[in-house]
């Protein structure tokens, strides 16, 4: 069955360090994928998605993502975090002509500290 | 505009019983999903509609849980018979159209399940 794998369950960083989180899923054909935040208090939104094209996609609040089709990953990269993008961050992909449905990853808690 | 809006906000209720949960889509927008969100997991998928009918509910865990959006608009998610692992938060999206992944899901607050 198709999956989204988040290694991190929680992460802990200070502010202005650095943030890569993990993400791969688990289909053989084509996929779009996706970024969701969720903000305490906040619904889901999005952060940020790739359907093809380059690789490395860029999203809100200074987030990227880039996409390595032969690791079947999606990683999450912030260069420098701030107290603000305290979230669950969850990956999530839908395939591609397989309707619209979103299939997502557990998530990974982010917190920064000051 | 107005987002998506989903109510009650939070429901409780015994085994057993029957509950319904109520999800207004973005005005305009023809696809409206229905995912839930068990503690510590990511939320899944649960049925789609585009316009008034079903597109996809392949995600309905079993026929106690069934949904209806009759004029295309709102929709309600029933489930009949509670059990306790029923207990989640229910999210409710909405697209102006569900042909595609360009068109970008937008959430709800989520109905907060509690099965007693």
């Amino acid at each position: 069955a198709q999956s989204v794998s988040q290694h991190n369950h929680h992460v802990i960083l200070s502010e202005a360090a650095s943030l890569e989180l993990g993400c791969n899923y688990s289909y053989g054909g084509t996929v779009n994928l996706f970024w969701y935040v969720q903000y305490p208090g906040q619904h889901l939104q999005l952060l940020l998605k790739y359907f093809s094209g380059d690789p490395l996609v860029k999203g809100i609040k200074g987030f990227e993502a880039e996409f390595i089709k032969s690791k079947f990953s999606f990683n999450l990269r912030k260069p420098s975090v701030q107290w603000s993008d305290t979230a669950e961050y969850f990956c999530a992909f839908i395939l591609t002509g397989g309707g619209n449905k979103l299939t997502f990853g557990t998530g990974t808690q982010l917190k920064v500290e000051l | 505009g107005a987002g998506v809006s989903q109510t009650p906000s939070n429901k409780v209720t015994e085994k057993g019983k029957y509950v319904e949960l109520r999800c207004d889509p973005i005005s305009g927008h023809t696809a409206l999903y229905w995912y839930r969100q068990s503690l510590g997991q990511g939320p899944e998928f649960l049925i789609y509609f585009q316009g008034t009918g079903a597109a996809d509910d392949s995600g309905l865990p079993n026929d106690r849980f069934f949904a209806v959006r009759p004029e295309g608009s709102v929709s309600t998610l029933k489930i009949q018979r509670t059990e306790r692992g029923d207990s989640a938060v229910y999210l409710c999206a909405s697209s102006l159209s569900g042909q595609g992944a360009y068109n970008e899901q937008f959430f709800g607050p989520g109905t907060r399940l509690t099965v007693l």
